[in-house]
């Protein structure tokens, strides 16, 4: 069964760039929808973006200008770069596979990321 | 942008039915996916396409959706099930939009 799991560092300082990588096991990153989500503590879940294998991308309106989202299929992972941090931006960030296309489901999920923006 | 909104709070008695509400703007023309939350982990995808289950969740969940509202029901309601529940849906315009989410008690 497809696993994924998040990579990255804990700790980012306010206006720096936050990198994070998700590696899939189990299966091919050839197809599917990869998708990144966030969860700042103890609210509820925010969509950042998603790719398709084939390179199309979408990213959440509210957050667009500062997003990244790539796919490395030679190493099966796709990552996230965001940037112009602030605290707003600290949450567990999650990776998932997006099902049946563009507007589908996720399943499944990675365990998740905690990244925190601080000096 | 589309909002989705759900009760904060819903609690329910061990065997009893726990019904879980998402409001939007004429969801029952979208598509609606419920996940399950507990402390500390991912979110599991408990219902998808309104009304199918993933295998290995028991038949106790199941959905529906008409109109504004969407609905996810808890038959039999057992102590495992108390997490937080979230619904989801593709809009044109805003992209995947997420409910505000819903803590389930067992009492």
């Amino acid at each position: 069964q497809v696993q994924l799991q998040e990579s990255g560092p804990g700790l980012v300082k306010p206006s720096e760039t936050l990198s994070l990588t998700c590696s899939v096991s189990g299966g091919s990153i050839s197809s599917y929808y990869w998708t990144w989500i966030r969860q700042p503590p103890g609210k509820g879940l925010e969509w950042i973006g998603s790719i398709y294998y084939s390179g199309r991308t979408n990213f959440n309106p509210s957050l667009k200008s500062r997003v990244t989202i790539s796919l490395d299929t030679s190493k099966n992972q796709f990552s996230l770069t965001l940037n112009s941090l602030t605290a707003a931006d600290t949450a567990v960030y999650y990776c998932a596979r997006g099902r049946s296309g563009l507007g589908g489901w996720f399943d499944p999920w990675g365990q998740g990321a905690l990244v925190t923006v601080s000096s | 942008s589309y909002v989705l909104t759900q009760p904060p709070s819903v609690s329910v008695a061990p065997g009893q039915t726990a019904r879980i509400t998402c409001g939007g703007n004429n969801i029952g023309a979208k598509t609606v996916h419920w996940y399950q939350q507990k402390p500390g982990q991912a979110p599991v995808l408990v219902v998808y396409s309104d009304d199918d289950r993933p295998s290995g969740i028991p038949e106790r969940f199941s959905g529906s959706n008409s109109g504004n509202t969407a609905t996810l029901t808890i038959n039999r309601v057992e102590a495992g099930d108390e997490a937080d529940y979230s619904c989801q849906v593709w809009d044109s315009t805003s992209g995947y939009v997420f409910g505000t989410g819903t803590q389930v008690t067992v009492l």
